[in-house]
């Protein structure tokens, strides 16, 4: 069965410190992995994606298939990105997004 | 474009009720997908459906339901509520099946009393 972890619940840091969201999964195959963003009252959206190796808002996320992680980081955290992340994975065919708990992420002044 | 939309936004019900709820897709996409949060279990995929059919399913039992209609508007039915189906429920619409980027409603919120 395939699983998200995110084990942090909050995560506190400084403004213009450096941020890292841990997320492990586990998947027998070869899964694709997410990173989703709930802002306060707003939808959640889609952050980006491993496939795309791109930087959005600052944030990377790289795929390490030996840990079976997809850690997300910025080097400067800015007030903007306080929000609720989420870690998601699919299979290539079978889009059904399984999530993490979740990570709330809050950026001190 | 309008987003994806979803009705009614909050609902109260009593156990042993059943409840309807709405979702209309982001014009010209074809695939929509509903998933259940709560504190304690977090996001869950509940189905997806996609050209009227159920493409997949979720581990949830046979008292969720849902279909799609031909504009690809979708619903999808609790029965027999319980205390447990508290929930904000979201619905996220997509262009194809096999499209990577989903883009989520604003949810209903359903309280079981």
């Amino acid at each position: 069965a395939q699983r998200v972890t995110q084990p942090e619940k909050l995560l506190s840091v400084f403004k213009g410190a450096p941020v890292e969201l841990k997320c492990n999964y586990s998947y027998s195959g070869s899964p694709e992995l997410f990173w989703y963003v709930q802002y306060s009252r707003q939808r959640l959206q889609l952050l980006l994606r491993h496939i795309s190796r791109e930087s959005i808002k600052g944030f990377t996320a790289d795929l390490n298939k030996g840990e079976t992680s997809f850690h997300l980081k910025k080097p400067f955290a800015q007030e903007e990105d306080s929000a609720m992340y989420y870690c998601a994975l699919s299979n290539f065919g079978n889009e059904k997004l399984t999530f993490g708990t979740g990570t709330r992420l809050t950026i001190i002044p | 474009k309008a987003g994806v939309t979803q009705t009614p936004r909050y609902l109260i019900k009593t156990r042993g009720q059943q409840v309807t709820l709405s979702c209309s897709p982001i014009s010209g996409h074809r695939s929509v997908s509903w998933y259940q949060q709560t504190p304690g279990q977090g996001l869950q995929f509940l189905f997806e459906y996609f050209s009227e059919t159920q493409r997949n399913k979720g581990n949830f039992p046979g008292r969720f339901s849902g279909r799609q209609f031909s504009n690809s508007r979708s619903e999808m039915n609790v029965s027999t509520l319980e205390l447990g189906d508290s929930a904000l429920y979201l619905c996220a619409s997509k262009k194809t099946a096999d499209h990577y980027e989903q883009y989520f409603g604003p949810g209903t919120r359903l309280t079981v009393t």
